[in-house]
């Protein structure tokens, strides 16, 4: 089956400063690449994804970018808010059962 | 819209019970997941339903079973329940079985 590894496990950065988290998998066939952003009392929400025939997308301050031969993908979080302040996940699959990575808490220092 | 929505929000058990959490998508959404997330870790794929038929089931006992219903809705059923069932149970609904899911908020279910 899939397996995700994700880092960092935490990060803390400067408000306005960026952010990236980093995922690695290890089934080729995996085509699908979602990020969730997950909150207390808010749940899991959607934030950005990516399927295995772009590179790169971009929506606002979030990006995420895929490297298929290397079989790696990232978020990147740009001019960072106290609202950005969360745990991440990447996820990856082949047919949407979505294996997931341990998550990345994320603290934005004003 | 309503999003998806989970109930309870809490639950605690003792060893040995049984447990019944539900499920209700998005409207129109016709596909429903059920994930584990223990603390600390990422959620577990356990079953995936799409038009009340399963169409997976991931690494987990046989206690563990599920079944969707004729308005889509879905159903999470865990027998004999054991500490290290307590976790987060996520369901996450979808327009088809490959298309995005979107995370309900979860059941916090504790086994005592």
């Amino acid at each position: 089956g899939e397996n995700v590894e994700q880092h960092p496990s935490t990060l803390s950065v400067q408000e306005g400063d960026s952010a990236v988290i980093k995922c690695t998998y290890s089934d080729s066939a995996s085509n699908y690449f979602p990020w969730y952003k997950q909150e207390l009392g808010k749940g899991s929400q959607l934030i950005i994804d990516i399927r295995s025939n772009v590179g790169e997308k971009k929506d606002q301050r979030i990006a995420v970018t895929l490297n298929k031969t290397a079989k790696h993908f990232s978020l990147h979080i740009t001019e960072t808010q106290p609202e950005d302040s969360a745990v991440y996940f990447c996820a990856a699959t082949s047919d949407y059962k979505l294996s997931f990575g341990a998550g990345t808490t994320v603290t934005v220092r004003a | 819209d309503a999003g998806v929505t989970q109930s309870p929000t809490h639950l605690i058990k003792t060893r040995g019970q049984q447990v019944t959490l539900r499920c209700s998508p998005i409207s129109g959404h016709k596909s429903v997941s059920w994930y584990q997330q223990v603390l600390g870790q990422g959620p577990q794929f356990i079953f995936q339903y799409y038009e009340k038929e399963e169409r997976g089931r991931g690494n987990f006992p046989d206690r563990f079973s599920a079944r969707q219903f004729p308005n889509y809705s879905s159903e999470l059923n865990v027998n004999a329940l054991l500490l290290g069932d307590s976790a987060l149970y996520l369901c996450a609904s979808s327009f088809t079985e490959n298309t995005e899911a979107f995370f309900g908020q979860g059941t916090r279910l504790t086994v005592v």
